[in-house]
């Protein structure tokens, strides 16, 4: 069956300190890779997204994250989290066969000051 | 440039009613796709409209209903509402043969159902 886990429901950092988030898939054809953020009361907004080539990919926000086909993850990672980063992360797996994207439960991201 | 609209931000229904729910998609895209977001959950893909036919469909119930305009713009409609149906619903729109991949959501309508 195709499924996202995200296996922390909600992470709490200090400002500087470093983040992973981290994100298994199941999916039976080669994957697209997605990381949203959602703001309260937003819709998504997309941070990076992998479909083939280098493995680590760039984002937005100083985000970047990592595909690993042999442990069939996706996390993401910043090096110094901002306050403003607090919000919820979702990470998402589709295909070229389809234009539906499944949608892990998100992680939902605190920073203390 | 106008990003994805929807309309409208927030409404109340009472269970068994009916409801429409409005998306504009950005300029120069031409696919709506909907996704239902439940409380402390990820978004669900329910169905997307392309050339004003429906193309995909997810796993709802036929309660769930669409329709695209000529101008690309899409309409949500969900029949009989339970309380189970209550969520953030989310629109998708995508510029062509982007699909999945050039997706720009809109900020969602929350639908309370009591």
């Amino acid at each position: 069956a195709q499924s996202v886990t995200q296996p922390d429901i909600h992470i709490t950092v200090s400002e500087g300190a470093s983040l992973e988030l981290r994100c298994n898939y199941s999916y039976g054809a080669t994957p697209y890779l997605f990381w949203y953020v959602q703001s309260p009361g937003q819709g998504l907004q997309l941070l990076l997204k992998y479909f083939s080539g280098d493995t680590l990919v760039q984002g937005i926000k100083g985000f970047e994250a990592e595909f690993k086909r042999s442990q069939s993850s996706f996390n993401l990672r910043k090096p110094s989290v901002h306050w403003s980063d607090a919000a919820e992360y979702f990470c998402a797996v589709g295909s070229s066969n389809t234009d539906k994207l499944i949608f892990g439960t998100g992680t939902r991201l605190q920073v203390f000051p | 440039d106008a990003g994805v609209t929807q309309s409208p931000t927030h409404l109340i229904k009472t269970r068994g009613q009916q409801v429409t729910l409005r998306c504009s998609p950005k300029s120069g895209h031409d696919t709506v796709s909907w996704y239902q977001q439940a409380l402390g959950q990820g978004p669900q893909f329910i169905f997307q409209y392309y050339e004003e036919e429906e193309r995909q469909r997810g796993n709802f119930p036929d309660r769930f209903s669409g329709h695209q305009f000529p101008n690309y713009s899409s309409e949500l409609n969900v029949n009989a509402l339970l309380l189970g149906d209550s969520a953030l619903y989310l629109c998708a729109s995508s510029s062509p043969g982007q699909g999945n991949y050039g997706y720009t959501f809109g900020s969602g309508t929350r639908l309370t159902v009591v």
